[in-house]
């Protein structure tokens, strides 16, 4: 009974193509959020959902299209994928914006 | 502008040796402060956090943190350790500022530990 979960934990893909990853809390949290972990190991917010709105959008491309179904799924689809999307891609989730974020256990995408 | 800096990207220290890891921050408002640990290939765990009150803190594993406001720091310490404590650790910051619960991180200290 993980708390925050990622579908898949590892993706290869080519340039070019279209992906998506997913993720679950089970915790009934309000907020949910997506981080990249760069090659350097740098975190970075990408983007955050509270109730299913959009409230952070940190200046990520258009190919990146998060999508809340409910409170308890934030997904990421990204489209014509770069190498430059290389990177750790982890899911967390807060009780309300602004308190304490719990991380799942992280998506590695392999961009060829 | 709202920032994190852990000046130590690498730290080597022997089993049971103590443990400082050094945190600090830059953020124009009431800060929330976390330590994470992500040990290889795992994602992150939180280890301890400030929000406010008494500004040593305690966290899992043993690890504590004292919130300096002067010093704009939020350094982690263990008084002796573990094998397993050999990981990443990384220190952000939140707050109210907006309170859209963003989270800026620190750029992270490898931490090594000696048989």
């Amino acid at each position: 009974d993980t708390a925050v979960s990622q579908t898949p934990k590892y993706l290869v893909t080519q340039m070019g193509n279209d992906k998506s990853i997913k993720c679950e809390q089970n915790l009934g949290h309000d907020t949910m959020y997506w981080y990249k972990q760069d090659s350097k190991k740098f975190l970075k917010i990408m983007f955050s959902y509270n109730n299913k709105e959009l409230i952070i959008n940190e200046t990520v491309p258009n190919r990146f299209s998060p999508k809340s179904p409910d409170k308890a799924h934030l997904n990421l689809h990204i489209n014509s994928l770069e190498l430059g999307d290389s990177a750790v891609y982890f899911c967390a989730s807060s009780q309300v914006s602004g308190s304490t974020q719990y991380f799942g256990p992280g998506t590695r995408l392999t961009v060829l | 502008a709202q920032s994190v800096t852990q000046p130590d990207i690498h730290i080597t220290v022997s089993e049971g040796a103590s443990l400082e890891l050094r945190c600090n921050y830059s953020y124009g408002a009431t800060p929330y402060l976390f330590w994470y640990v992500q040990s290889p290939g795992q994602g992150l765990q939180l280890l301890l956090k400030y929000f406010s009150g008494d500004t040593l803190v305690q966290g899992i594993k043993g690890f504590e943190a004292e919130f300096k406001r002067s010093q704009s720091s939020f350094n982690l310490r263990k008084p002796s350790v573990h094998w397993s404590d050999a990981a990443e650790y990384f220190c952000a910051v939140g707050g109210t500022s907006g309170n859209t619960g963003k989270l800026i991180f620190g750029q992270g200290t490898t931490l090594q530990v000696k048989p």
